[in-house]
């Protein structure tokens, strides 16, 4: 089943913060962030992984609540080029296969 | 080094003709993901190959979807009879197989069936 995303669309002034989060109603082992622009093809941020161990290579910040099944992906001090679709990614078990959210759509202005 | 790429990125065809969409993923890795993209919407998975092992193709949404995959390297994911419910972006994947890995996407094909 498809994670649900909240909120769907959010729009911020530069330097302000967001929070986007990524629910599912099965048990998750990993969770992964990405994000896309208009046009272009997902771009990796992060993976969470069941047991605290995170992997990413931008300047932002995740939560991973097993006992809720949910993931948080923090965007601090915006910058124009944050601005994108979000999705999160859920995987289960074993299974290499992720089951993507609908998406959270950012927009950052000046 | 290369990323993945496809072909070709845009691609207009009547309804009820057979398409095929290529994909080339980065070099050495070892599992490749199809997944379609509609309007405005999030990805949807089509199908999963990792090394020799039998495809995935739990996320095929009809027997018109077909996808192979020769000498573990380029896929090529095929539709027969197009309906105008295809139109979307085909997007692909690609790992290097161990599990809790980035997955690296082209830049996708986007399929107009009139």
């Amino acid at each position: 089943q498809q994670p649900v995303q909240s909120p769907q669309a959010v729009i911020l002034r530069e330097g302000e913060d967001a929070v986007i989060n990524c629910s599912s109603s099965k048990a998750l082992y990993s969770v992964h962030w990405y994000r896309q622009k208009h046009g272009e093809a997902p771009v990796f941020l992060m993976i969470l992984l069941k047991g605290g161990e995170q992997k990413g290579h931008e300047k932002i910040s995740a939560s991973f609540n097993e006992k809720k099944q949910q993931s948080s992906l923090y965007l601090t001090a915006s910058q124009l080029s944050y601005s994108g679709t979000y999705f999160c990614g859920t995987g289960s078990g074993s299974a290499r296969q992720l089951t993507f959210g609908s998406g959270t759509q950012l927009t950052v202005l000046p | 080094g290369a990323g993945v790429s496809q072909s070709p990125s845009n691609k207009v065809t009547e309804k009820g003709k057979d398409v095929e969409l290529r994909c080339d993923p980065i070099s050495g890795h070892t599992a490749l993901y199809w997944y379609r993209q509609s309007l405005g919407q999030g990805l949807e998975f089509l199908i999963y190959f990792q090394g020799n092992s039998a495809p995935d193709k739990s996320g095929l949404p009809s027997d018109r979807f077909s996808a192979e995959r020769t000498g573990g390297s380029v896929s090529t994911l095929t539709i027969q009879r197009t309906q105008q419910e295809d139109s979307a972006v085909y997007l692909c994947a690609s790992t290097t197989g161990r599990s809790n890995q980035p997955q690296h996407f082209g830049d996708g094909t986007r399929l107009s069936i009139l």
